[in-house]
């Protein structure tokens, strides 16, 4: 799967919007984007997930770059539950790369009161 | 719709010995996949089940195996356990069809404590 990478972390406060990028300069054309949170002492999460246009969906958008070389998660109004690590990941299609997920660092989100 | 649990919630083992984890899928879907999640860092692949038969393995002995059932129902079993193999272990299953991407969905985990 093609690295990607996100600041380590990042901080909001409640009710404001949050943008989370990723940059992926090595995506491959077939490559899906892929965005998961993890709460604290919590499974990871699905958020939303795209391929060359922008999507949206009730937790999150998504705006992917024109080259598909970066993209950024928007949060519309974050609240105090979306403090957690987000995961930006790559992945082929399922017929090429299974169900794997190739996990980072991801970003702290930390959002104040 | 139920979503995807194990158990146990926390388990304590000793160098050497063996333990089973289990997990029980979303309903309807037909791919499960393990994952080990050391303190502070992101989750890491261990391998997938598709229906029934191992169907992909990250960087992980042999030592860690799994079997998934035909009721949703799957297993990792790690053999000698180490130190190092205290981890949380996560669960993901998902509905694979042709063509295109899958969404996982994620149990709360198992914590192993080896001591």
């Amino acid at each position: 799967d093609a690295k990607t990478t996100q600041p380590n972390s990042m901080e909001s406060n409640e009710e404001e919007p949050v943008h989370l990028p990723c940059n992926h300069s090595t995506i491959s054309g077939t490559d899906y984007i892929h965005w998961y949170r993890q709460l604290p002492s919590q499974g990871p999460e699905y958020v939303i997930h795209g391929l060359t246009s922008n999507v949206n969906n009730r937790m999150a958008s998504l705006a992917i770059a024109e080259d598909r070389k970066s993209s950024t998660l928007i949060l519309h109004r974050a609240t105090l539950r979306d403090a957690a690590v987000y995961y930006c990941i790559l992945r082929d299609s399922y017929e090429t790369s299974g169900s794997r997920l190739t996990f980072g660092e991801g970003t702290q989100l930390t959002v104040n009161p | 719709e139920t979503g995807v649990t194990q158990s146990p919630t926390h388990l304590i083992k000793t160098r050497g010995q063996q333990v089973t984890l289990r997990c029980s899928s979303q309903s309807g879907h037909n791919t499960v996949s393990w994952y080990q999640q050391a303190l502070g860092q992101g989750p890491q692949f261990i391998f997938q089940y598709y229906r029934e038969e191992e169907n992909g393995r990250g960087n992980f002995p042999p030592r860690f195996s799994g079997l998934q059932f035909p009721n949703y129902s799957s297993e990792l079993n790690v053999n000698a356990l180490e130190l190092d193999d205290s981890a949380l272990y996560l669960c993901a299953s998902s509905l694979v069809l042709a063509g295109g991407t899958d969404t996982q969905y994620f149990g709360p985990g198992t914590r192993l404590t080896v001591l």
